[in-house]
């Protein structure tokens, strides 16, 4: 089946670093993206990852292992404006993406 | 990327009314384009996949005559929610596949805030 966990919530301080997790089931994965959606709005492109390994993109970092179905998302120097949902999103075989459920983040001063 | 736009922002209607929503690539001619629904608190849940020029693919327990969605160009995609219902207020976000293989990735409208009285 394809399934999709992620923490509900989270709460870190500011300057901080917090790490979000991701597990994942997929059929035909062909990629796992990571979006920040404030509430009201819609998601907007965080990361991508389709090979093992970290990507680093300035504060936010993003790790896949596709043997473990894992990924994570790391937020350095967090800022009060960090404070968002989270999304995890697979991509499976026909391009459509599996949600996660979303993990707040609540960063605290 | 995709710059994608929705029409309305938002939109207030009386139950029994229809509504529609128009999604727009404003830089990219988008073959497929999503439609998604997300309630207060919740992930985002995919509707239909639009496709240009034939029917859209609508996912399992969503009604496809009460959720109309057209594809006729590669720039917009309309969703029309008909005899809309106080149960389909709802975040109504669209988004254009960018790519159809190796990378692919999705851009997202700004959404639809649907309140049905």
């Amino acid at each position: 089946g394809q399934n999709i966990d992620q923490p509900t919530e989270m709460t870190a301080t500011e300057g901080a670093i917090v790490q979000i997790n991701c597990t994942y089931q997929t059929s035909g994965f062909n990629g796992l993206f990571w979006y920040q959606q404030h509430a009201g709005e819609a998601p907007t492109f965080l990361s991508y990852n389709v090979l093992d390994g970290l990507e680093e993109k300035g504060r936010f970092s993003s790790f896949l292992s596709r043997s473990k179905g894992y990924s994570y998302l790391l937020l350095k120097e967090l800022q009060m404006k960090d404070s968002a949902s989270y999304l995890c999103a697979s991509s499976d075989s026909n391009y459509q993406l599996i949600w996660g459920a979303g993990t707040k983040l609540i960063i605290k001063p | 990327g995709a710059v994608v736009s929705q029409h309305p922002s938002w939109v207030i209607c009386k139950s029994g009314t229809s509504v529609k929503i128009e999604c727009r690539s404003l830089d990219f001619q988008a073959t497929t384009m999503f439609w998604y629904r997300q309630f207060p608190k919740q992930s985002l849940m995919l509707m239909a996949t639009s496709n240009e020029g034939s029917k859209a693919t609508y996912e399992q327990g969503v009604e496809k005559d009460k959720f109309l969605i057209n594809h006729a160009s590669l720039t917009l995609s309309t969703l029309t929610v008909t005899s809309a219902h106080p149960e389909d207020s709802s975040f109504y976000i669209c988004s254009v596949l960018l790519g159809t293989s190796g990378y692919n990735e999705q851009f997202f409208g700004p959404g639809t805030r649907l309140t049905v009285l």
